[in-house]
């Protein structure tokens, strides 16, 4: 079964540090979104992208986020200066339509900044 | 914006016995609802979900149920199973922003053998 995957699995990095996270979506979806989920707290919605521009995107994703599909498979999440704060798991999802599709979460990247 | 509230935010059952989960969601306009299990190190995998034109839908073990009025779902496990040990978030798309999809805080199940 087709699934999303991430890399790195687990990313550490220095304050002030860029990163940038890395998604393969399901390869025939045209919607791809990222999420984080601060350790035991609730999975909160970042950006959704589609026709490469973003379509929506959360007051969390401020002008140190960015996203790029740099090629015809992989979705990237870049942060451009890292705080403290940043540090959480970052999800990709990906779906075929938007408006309601289901969206297929990839495993995860946990960011640590330090 | 919407909000997505979820009860409890653990339970425990028996093995066997049934699991309910409760959401409530604020924004009258959301008509997508999905349910997510996460288990630990993993990301979040969906195991149902119901859109607004249907009050329930059934998949083996697992049930979830919409009432559009009241702004409340429901996700039911029956005969639960140890391995049905996990988080399970709530999720509603957002009003018109319908590829935004906005989670509950979630109920940590656990089956106890």
């Amino acid at each position: 079964e087709p699934e999303v995957t991430q890399t790195p699995s687990h990313q550490v990095t220095q304050m002030g540090q860029e990163v940038i996270l890395r998604c393969v979506p399901i390869s025939n979806h045209l919607y791809f979104y990222w999420y984080r989920q601060i350790l035991g707290q609730k999975v909160e919605f970042l950006v959704s992208f589609y026709n490469n521009e973003i379509s929506e995107k959360s007051e969390i994703f401020d002008d140190q986020f960015s996203v790029e599909r740099p090629d015809g498979s992989n979705f990237t999440l870049k942060i451009r200066s890292t705080k403290l704060e940043d540090s959480a798991m970052y999800f990709c999802a990906s779906s075929e339509q938007g408006e309601s599709d289901t969206q297929y979460f990839g495993p995860g990247t946990r960011l640590t900044v330090l | 914006g919407e909000n997505v509230e979820q009860h409890p935010s653990t339970l425990s059952v028996q093995e066997g016995d049934s699991a309910v989960i409760k959401c409530t969601y604020s924004d009258s306009a959301s008509n997508y609802f999905p349910w997510y299990k996460q288990e630990l190190g993993k990301g979040p995998q969906l195991i149902i979900d119901i859109r607004s034109n249907v009050g329930e839908k059934k998949d083996q073990r697992i049930a979830v149920t919409l009432n559009k009025t009241a702004k409340h779902f429901s996700l039911h496990i029956t005969e639960t199973q140890p391995e049905d040990s996990a988080v399970y978030f709530c999720a509603a798309s957002y009003g018109t922003s319908y590829d935004k999809v906005i989670f509950g805080p979630g109920t940590s199940l656990s089956v106890i053998p």
